[in-house]
């Protein structure tokens, strides 16, 4: 089975703090994806990355950076958190399956900032 | 007005009904149609992927595109409680790699014994 892995699952961080949130999968997957879900919005794509240095906006990028250094592993990062990034943060990678692109989910990441 | 449309419920069925789960887009140009299911305090996980119209079955779950009518639909036979959980719909343009899945904002459902 595929496994994406992130590394905390409940965070609670102060305004202005810098919070890393790590994301890593085991199938080899090319494609790696974060996303925050909030209640009322369903799931925003912040970022994605279909290479290695490679990366992508989404539709909210602001206030959010990445890396990804290696194939497996795909960082997302808030350089000074506020209050309204309060969220579920849930990272995915993806293969293509018949044509559709197809992600599978990490269990999430709940932060809070205070 | 959202790409994809989704009713966020809750939805509360008795145990053994028939549950219809549905969502609306507007992008015609939409030819890959996805269901995720998410427990709570997990991530979503994907049930069924459908490419342009028609319908899919697996096992109690049965996915309808209706390209026509932008309208695409997951029946759930037989529902059990082990059914609740919220559903996302999804779709996508393309099938590069890269193809960028839109979501629904999902729709909890409850299935009580």
């Amino acid at each position: 089975d595929v496994k994406v892995t992130q590394s905390s699952r409940y965070l609670v961080k102060r305004t202005g703090e810098k919070v890393f949130l790590e994301c890593v999968q085991d199938m080899d997957h090319e494609n790696m994806f974060w996303y925050r879900q909030d209640p009322g919005l369903g799931l925003r794509l912040i970022y994605f990355s279909y290479d290695v240095k490679m990366k992508e906006k989404g539709d909210i990028p602001e206030g959010y950076s990445v890396s990804r250094e290696k194939k497996e592993r795909f960082s997302l990062i808030l350089e000074s958190a506020s209050t309204n990034q309060t969220s579920m943060y849930l990272c995915a990678s993806s293969l293509v399956r018949a044509g559709a692109n197809v992600l599978t989910f990490g269990a999430g990441s709940r932060l809070t900032v205070l | 007005q959202k790409e994809v449309e989704q009713d966020p419920g809750p939805l509360s069925v008795p145990e053994g009904a028939i549950v219809s789960l549905n969502c609306t887009y507007s992008n015609s140009a939409f030819q890959y149609f996805m269901w995720y299911r998410q427990y709570s305090r997990k991530g979503p996980e994907l049930l069924m992927y459908t490419y342009s119209s028609g319908n899919k079955e697996d096992g109690r779950f049965t996915a309808q595109v209706d390209k026509s009518s932008k309208y695409i639909s997951l029946f759930i036979r037989d529902s059990q409680p082990s059914d609740s959980a919220t559903y996302l719909c999804a779709m996508s343009v393309g099938s590069s790699n890269t193809g960028k899945l839109i979501f629904g904002q999902g729709t909890t459902l409850q299935v009580k014994p």
